[in-house]
């Protein structure tokens, strides 16, 4: 059965430094998400991509932030100079259609910023 | 603009007994619902949706839902637990169009004792 794979599946990384968390989605999938769980916290969608552009994205997902889809089978998430409180566990997600909507989630990466 | 709220962060059953997790939602549109489970360490997994149609929505594990769009709600049963359900379960909404990020609850986290 595909599924949705995310490497690394731990991150450490020191204050300022960037990072680059990589996904790759289903591969007959058309959308394709950013989500993020806080310890202890509810998941919080970050970011969707359709069609190589970013289709929609929350409060959360400021400058520090980018996704590319860079091969066309590769979605990654790049947070510039990471902070303290972008400790988190990402998830990615891929869906074939936007209706009918149902995402299938990554296994996560645990980022830890140190 | 859309919100969950899923009561009760922790539940405790006895193996055998009824679960009912309860997830109530706020949606201007026709919603779509989702359950996901997500045990340790691990990612999600979709449980069950309901987008249209039939309002009681069988899933995976013998779980089911029912739409009630009066009550705007959508809990989730199994009529008997397992130790195995121990896990952490989060309701989702969805819009129907111009939209499809998912917006989650906090999460349930079910206890299962023997």
């Amino acid at each position: 059965e595909p599924e949705v794979t995310q490497t690394p599946s731990h991150q450490v990384t020191q204050m300022g430094q960037e990072v680059i968390l990589r996904c790759v989605p289903i591969s007959n999938h058309l959308y394709f998400y950013w989500y993020r769980q806080i310890l202890g916290q509810k998941v919080e969608f970050l970011v969707s991509f359709y069609n190589n552009e970013i289709s929609e994205k929350s409060e959360i997902f400021d400058d520090q932030f980018s996704v590319e889809r860079p091969d066309g089978s590769n979605f990654t998430l790049k947070i510039r100079s990471t902070k303290l409180e972008d400790s988190a566990m990402y998830f990615c997600a891929s869906s074939r259609t936007g209706t009918y909507n149902e995402q299938f989630f990554g296994p996560g990466t645990r980022l830890t910023v140190l | 603009a859309q919100s969950v709220t899923q009561l009760g962060s922790h539940v405790s059953v006895s193996e055998g007994a009824l679960v009912l997790l309860r997830c109530n939602y706020s949606s201007s549109v026709p919603p779509y619902l989702f359950w996901y489970v997500q045990y340790p360490n691990q990612g999600l997994q979709l449980l069950l949706k309901y987008t249209t149609g039939a309002t009681l929505v069988k899933g995976i594990n013998g779980f089911e839902a029912e739409f009630k769009k009066s009550e705007t709600s959508f809990h989730l049963t199994k009529p008997s637990a397992h130790m195995s359900d121990a896990a952490e379960y989060f309701c989702a909404v969805s819009g129907t169009s111009g939209t499809y990020k998912y917006i989650f609850g906090t999460g349930t986290r079910l206890k299962v004792l023997a």
